[in-house]
């Protein structure tokens, strides 16, 4: 069955940097685009960033645009998000989540997400 | 981007009674390419209905989704107790992807 786990998350200081990483299996992971999606405490879902099955293309919402990076190493089935100048407001519940096709499609699958906080 | 608003914010039933959720788009989305999604406390987000109107894989025929352009519906026929959860819904059909701020179903 498909899994998604995700690790990494943890406290982290304002202006500071963090690597989350996704481990993907049940399912062929490099045929697949990918998302991660984060969830502030107490409120609703913000789609973070994209990346198609073969990491040619990435998309990002403005409030992370030239802070964050979305990657994915298909060789690992793994699916990561490079955080830097992090602030407040970036804390939350980060989830993966599995593009039902490649693009144009709904999450069919999530991770349990990993919890970041930034303070000082 | 398209703004989506869900009416209503909360929303108190009992079980076996049905529920109609709202989901209004600020601009057409297109394609219908609007998903719902259920989320209970603590847990990650699930797919219930893809495309307005068809259901993910394992989802009872109790929940059904509608509409098209600007205006959709999730209704769920006869709730059961498991089906009082936060509900969103989302288009994917533009960049950026956009979620409602949701509806919390809950026990009357």
């Amino acid at each position: 069955q498909v899994q998604l786990v995700e690790s990494g998350g943890g406290v982290v200081q304002p202006g500071g940097s963090l690597r989350l990483s996704c481990a993907a299996s049940g399912f062929t992971f490099n045929t697949y685009a990918m998302h991660w999606v984060r969830q502030a405490p107490g409120k609703g879902l913000e789609w973070v960033a994209f990346i198609r099955y073969d990491g040619t293309n990435e998309y990002y919402a403005d409030s992370v645009q030239g802070r964050f990076t979305i990657s994915r190493d298909n060789s690992k089935n793994t699916l990561y998000l490079q955080m830097n100048s992090l602030r407040a407001e970036d804390t939350a519940v980060y989830y993966c989540a599995k593009d039902r096709y490649n693009g144009d499609a709904p999450f069919d699958y999530w991770g349990q997400g990993t919890l970041v906080t930034v303070s000082s | 981007e398209i703004v989506l608003s869900q009416s209503p914010g909360t929303l108190s039933l009992s079980p076996g009674e049905r529920a109609t959720l709202s989901c209004r788009a600020s601009q057409s989305v297109s394609s219908s390419y609007l998903a719902w999604y259920q989320q209970k406390p603590g847990q990650a987000p699930r797919l219930l209905i893809y495309g307005a109107s068809s259901r993910a894989t394992g989802i009872p025929d109790r929940f059904s989704g509608s509409g098209s352009g600007t205006d959709f519906t999730l209704t769920i026929s006869r709730l059961e107790p498991e089906d009082f959860a936060v509900y969103y819904c989302q288009q994917y059909g533009s960049s950026p992807r956009t979620f409602g701020q949701g509806t919390k179903l809950e026990i009357k």
